[in-house]
């Protein structure tokens, strides 16, 4: 099973603040990795996938970059609707598993 | 407008037997993979289980904690995915989410999730 460890774990920043959330995979797993975004009481949401693959709808502020087992997701000046939890998550092979999430607290 | 409404969350007894539904509308569900994924109370997500589309084999793979004890269905003519979950265990309780990994025209991750519906395992 592959691993995926995120960091931090939390973090608390504000508005216009630059953040950089790191997904590391135990095995090099290409580019098969998405993230999300995830608010209280709702569904995990698509931000990125294929490592860098922006998706229709999502703000330009958030990018991700990386290959192999080292990835990031970059949110540029951060907005007090971008408090969440973020997940990481791979497709390469079975079982698909998912990071342990970042939360991001707005201060 | 794509949708994926999950139903068929309830409180069960340990030992006991759920069946979960998923019904998709807005995309061609039949070529579509779909899985299944869970988020225990104040936990991140876990990956349950994903069902193929009946023209890449219909074939079905789980995560080990459930093997053996769940099973993912799929109802192309209703356009809804199941999820039976047998001998329910504690560990079980989560909010369970259907996701499309694999829509009608090919497309990987297209984004496609439900609202989650919630399992209580408790006696």
């Amino acid at each position: 099973e592959i691993v995926l460890t995120q960091s931090p774990d939390f973090r608390s920043v504000t508005p216009k603040e630059k953040v950089t959330i790191t997904c590391r995979a135990s095995q090099s797993i290409g580019s098969s990795l998405h993230w999300y975004q995830q608010k209280p009481d709702q569904s995990p949401k698509l931000l990125i996938k294929y490592a860098s693959q922006s998706i229709s709808g999502v703000p330009s502020r958030f990018s991700g970059s990386g290959s192999g087992t080292d990835f990031t997701l970059t949110i540029n000046s951060l907005e007090t609707e971008d408090a969440a939890t973020y997940y990481c998550h791979q497709s390469y092979n079975l079982p698909i598993t998912f990071g342990q999430g970042t939360r991001l607290e707005i201060k | 407008e794509v949708q994926l409404v999950e139903s068929g969350g309830d409180l069960v007894k340990p030992g006991g037997s759920l069946r979960l539904s998923c019904a998709a509308s807005g995309f061609t569900f039949n070529d579509a993979w779909m899985d299944w994924v869970r988020q225990a109370p104040g936990k991140g997500l876990e990956w349950v289980g994903r069902i193929k589309s009946k023209t890449d084999g219909g074939t079905t793979d789980y995560a080990a904690p459930v093997k053996g004890r769940f099973t993912i269905s799929r109802d192309d003519s209703k356009n809804t995915l199941y999820l039976q979950m047998n001998s329910l265990k504690g560990e079980d309780t989560a909010v369970y989410y259907c996701f499309t990994e694999r829509d009608g025209s090919g497309i990987y991750y297209p984004g496609y999730w439900g609202q989650g519906t919630l399992v209580t395992v408790s006696s």
